[in-house]
């Protein structure tokens, strides 16, 4: 069992906005910034954003991401076939002195 | 550019031991803290070690305390992680990441 709660599952259709929401607690989304990871099939993970909503260079703005309280989403609009992976929300926690992870959420571009 | 590159990744047999490395190029490595994450076959991320930019402290997972080990060369820009008494749960794919960047992983296999 993930200790930050993600949707296992989400989809939408091209063009279409959808979001990805992270609940955590106090000890890490609480107090400390939220990543969020892409992880196309058969690659390794690639971040996607940091310091809860900063994009690194080359990552379309098409994504976004926002937090508020112990909770966190990661929103992509102008949804593209290219955008079906799984993506995982991470923060450090300071009662684990380190990072943990989402359970990971699958999104499908129907 | 930056690259992180697993290896010594195999197939070891249970209660037996491996040490992988990762190496840094493209960045800075001494001034990053460096972790490593696990990924079991059709799983999500799990986050295993991590190491303070000069190495002054290490922390590990609970499901690895006490076997694994991570440590770090900066005159090297070499990441380890030395793991003992090996267990099937362990079989993953290793990750090194910091908090901007991941290698392509290793695959550890514990099997007889």
């Amino acid at each position: 069992q993930s200790v930050l709660t993600q949707p296992p599952s989400a989809s939408g259709t091209p063009g279409q906005r959808v979001t990805i929401s992270c609940s955590g607690s106090s000890s890490n989304i609480g107090r400390n910034t939220v990543y969020w990871h892409q992880q196309l099939p058969g690659t390794a993970p690639k971040l996607l954003i940091h310091s809860n909503n900063q994009r690194p260079s080359g990552v379309p703005d098409r994504f976004s991401g926002s937090k508020s309280g112990t909770s966190a989403s990661l929103a992509i609009s102008g949804l593209l076939s290219e955008d079906e992976a799984d993506y995982y929300c991470a923060a450090w926690d300071d009662s684990l002195n380190g990072w943990v992870f989402g359970g990971g959420t699958k999104l499908t571009v129907l | 550019q930056v690259q992180l590159v697993e290896s010594g990744g195999g197939v070891v047999q249970p209660g037996g031991s491996l040490r992988l490395s990762c190496a840094a190029s493209g960045f800075t490595f001494s001034y990053y803290g460096m972790h490593w994450v696990r990924q079991a076959p059709g799983k999500g991320l799990e986050w295993v070690a991590f190491i303070r930019f000069d190495g002054s402290n290490k922390y590990h997972s609970d499901s690895v305390k006490g076997r694994f080990s991570i440590s770090r060369d900066n005159s090297k820009n070499t990441l380890s992680l030395q793991m003992n008494s090996l267990r099937a749960e362990d079989t993953a794919i290793y990750y090194c990441a910091n908090s901007d960047y991941w290698g392509q992983g290793t695959l550890v296999t514990v099997s007889s």
